[in-house]
């Protein structure tokens, strides 16, 4: 089973600035099946990117994601208040899907 | 448009055994390549996939819980049914049924149900 680790654990940013969250994989991973998701407090995870790079619906261009193999990076260019939330990434092999630990984005 | 929501006890015993309904609307489970999952997520901690149901009634399971859950389907009732057995404090979690698609080389968790907290305690 493939487990992905998210670094760092917290984040601490300022409205405006460059957020670059880190998914790395204890085995290559298809770039075809590595998602990232959004989740504020109460609320279900929300898609943001699939296929490593690809946004979904309805999100913002500042959001993206890059990588490949092992190493995969969701980069969010300027930090806007709603952006300030917990980030998972995930990943599906093997016919299994597993999620990483997070990456809490917080108000510096 | 396309909606999930996740019904079942708040509050279960140990040892008892946890069923859980996922009940869906806009879209069908058995129209090809779609899939439904339930997903935890124990409070403060990260997101847990459970189990998944595909169109074609195959059906994966978590390696480490694989013997405690069975998922199943009533595409008459658009519904989708998640047993987990044995429940222990730990199982304390928000649980999500979520759709995915398979398109392609691509598949993720596109709508999620909002959830629902299930805590086992005596």
């Amino acid at each position: 089973e493939i487990v992905l680790t998210q670094s760092p654990g917290t984040l601490s940013l300022s409205p405006g600035e460059r957020a670059t969250l880190s998914c790395r994989a204890s085995q290559s991973v298809s770039s075809s099946y590595l998602a990232w998701y959004q989740q504020k407090p109460g609320q279900a995870p929300r898609l943001l990117i699939y296929g490593a790079s690809s946004r979904a619906t309805g999100i913002p261009d500042r959001f993206s994601g890059s990588g490949s193999g092992t190493d995969f990076t969701l980069t969010i260019s300027r930090l806007e208040p709603e952006d300030f939330a917990v980030y998972y990434c995930q990943q599906y092999g093997s016919s299994l899907f597993t999620f990483g630990g997070g990456t809490k984005v917080e108000i510096k | 448009q396309v909606t999930l929501r996740e019904s079942g006890p708040a509050l279960v015993k140990p040892t008892q055994t946890l069923t859980l309904t996922c009940t869906f609307s806009g879209f069908s489970l058995s129209t090809s390549g779609m899939c439904v999952s339930w997903i935890r997520q124990p409070p403060g901690k990260a997101l847990e996939w459970l189990a998944r149901i595909d169109w074609d009634d195959d059906k994966y399971y978590s390696t480490s819980l694989k013997t405690r859950l069975t998922i199943s389907k009533d595409t008459s009732k658009n519904q989708v049914v998640l047993t987990m057995t044995n429940m222990d404090p730990v199982d304390t979690a928000t649980y999500y049924c979520a759709r995915s698609r398979i398109e392609g080389a691509t598949i993720y968790f596109d709508y999620w149900g909002q959830g629902t907290l299930v805590t086992v305690s005596s």
